[in-house]
């Protein structure tokens, strides 16, 4: 399974943008990027994902490097409810694959008031 | 509203016993799967399944026992061969494999080995 890089933690102020890196310079033609996030005590919750073009919804966008070697999750305007662990994934959807998910250690966001 | 449901929240476990841990889905997703969380770091996934009757270890699954009789429900065993099963447990499920199915995953059990 490709492996993703992020850095252990980031900090922001409240209602300004975020822009959370991910390295994944081994990722193959057939990994998709998936973005989840982590609140204390609870489950993960899916953020967004993408394959080669950028990628808005309602919660975040989505960067992808022309290369597909990096990844950038944008949080618009941070809130107080941003701060989480984030965790960027390679999922492999080759037919047969199981299309699990592989976490790696994430990045911890601190938004402050 | 559909969801996955994981019971029951906090768990205390004796040394050498067996529990199970509950996980339910009423999405209808085939695939579902159980990740272990300890504290400080990423999951790690113990068992998965794709479909009924039909389920494939991961990558920490000793000590570990699950079924899929249901569609609905994937339980976790958490067997006396398991040496530290103190730990976060989270059960998600998935529509399919494709790359628009994103996971959906429960609250969680924290059990405790007492």
């Amino acid at each position: 399974d490709a492996k993703t890089t992020q850095p252990n933690s980031m900090e922001s102020n409240e209602e300004e943008p975020v822009h959370l890196p991910c390295n994944h310079s081994t990722i193959s033609g057939t990994d998709y990027i998936h973005w989840y996030r982590q609140l204390p005590s609870q489950g993960p919750e899916y953020v967004i994902h993408g394959l080669t073009s950028n990628v808005n919804n309602r919660m975040a966008s989505l960067a992808i490097a022309e290369d597909r070697k990096s990844s950038t999750l944008i949080l618009h305007r941070a809130t107080l409810r941003d701060a989480a662990v984030y965790y960027c994934i390679l999922r492999d959807v080759t037919p047969g694959n199981t299309g699990k998910l592989i976490f790696g250690q994430g990045t911890t966001l601190q938004v402050k008031p | 509203d559909g969801g996955i449901t994981q019971s029951p929240k906090y768990l205390f476990r004796k040394e050498g016993q067996n529990v199970t841990l509950s996980c339910e889905q009423n999405l209808n997703h085939d695939a579902m799967y159980w990740y272990r969380q300890d504290p400080g770091q990423g999951l790690r996934l113990i068992y998965y399944s794709q479909i009924v009757n039909d389920f494939q270890k991961g990558d920490i699954a000793e000590g570990y026992s699950v079924s899929r009789e249901k569609k609905e429900s994937f339980p976790l065993t958490v067997t006396s061969a398991q040496k530290n099963p103190t730990a976060f447990y989270l059960c998600a499920s998935s529509a399919g494999q494709g790359d628009y199915y994103g996971y959906t995953f429960g609250s969680g059990t924290r059990l405790t080995v007492v």
